[in-house]
């Protein structure tokens, strides 16, 4: 059984551009979330897809969007960089994405973007 | 505003000397609050999920337990490799799974 995996590990971006990061989820996950951690701060939840659907966001503008796709791995976009988004981003699965769900989420390493 | 609040923000402690980390939490309603152990540049690494007030639990040498209104990570005789961020998050009603976190304990446990 493959935990959650996701790249790229580290990368560099200057401010303006346009960012992806991909994730698998751990084998018989349907649901993805992501969170952005900056240093020193706890994981922010940006937003979560179950079923290939958007099913939760957080505080986080629409120029942070995501992907989910049929085989449940899923992708964050990030538009228009700012310095800002210099974070860790976590990629979180689960075997439930419904609100009945209370169980562990299961954590990837993360992708260490630096926007200069 | 729900909120989750953890301290103290750092805490160095020798090898056998024996401590806990608190985490208060300001939540319409719990569902489920957990503990995460981080290390520098990885992803949270599960520990314990406590569901109601009185709940307690343990593995190796830590000890989880919570209250109405905070839970507390007992480390009993810490060693060297329990050094790590240590990260409380509720899962709140109406919230959907999402995790709120805390900022975390960084604990160094030296020799």
């Amino acid at each position: 059984e493959t935990g959650v995996t996701q790249s790229p590990t580290h990368l560099i971006k200057t401010r303006g551009q346009q960012v992806t990061l991909r994730c698998s989820s751990q084998s018989g996950h349907n649901t993805v979330s992501w969170y952005q951690q900056a240093l020193g701060q706890g994981p922010q939840f940006i937003f979560q897809y179950y079923r290939e659907e958007e099913n939760g966001r957080g505080n986080f503008p629409p120029r942070f969007s995501g992907l989910q796709f049929p085989n449940y791995s899923s992708e964050l976009n990030v538009n228009a960089l700012e310095l800002d988004d210099s974070a860790l981003y976590l990629c979180a699965s689960s075997p439930d994405g419904s609100n009945r769900y209370t169980g562990e989420l299961f954590f990837g390493e993360g992708s260490r973007l630096t926007v200069l | 505003e729900d909120q989750v609040t953890q301290s103290p923000e750092a805490l160095r402690l020798q090898e056998g000397e024996s401590s806990s980390l608190n985490c208060s939490y300001t939540v319409s309603g719990l569902r489920g609050l957990f503990w995460y152990r981080q290390d520098p540049g990885k992803g949270p690494e599960f520990l314990f999920t406590l569901y109601s007030a009185g709940e307690e639990k343990e593995k190796e040498r830590l000890k989880a337990t919570l209250t109405k209104k905070e839970s507390f990570l007992h480390i009993t005789a810490p060693k060297p490799e329990d050094s790590a961020t240590y990260l409380c998050a509720a899962v709140i009603t109406g919230g959907g799974n999402k995790l709120t976190f805390g900022t975390g304990t960084q604990l160094k446990v030296e020799l």
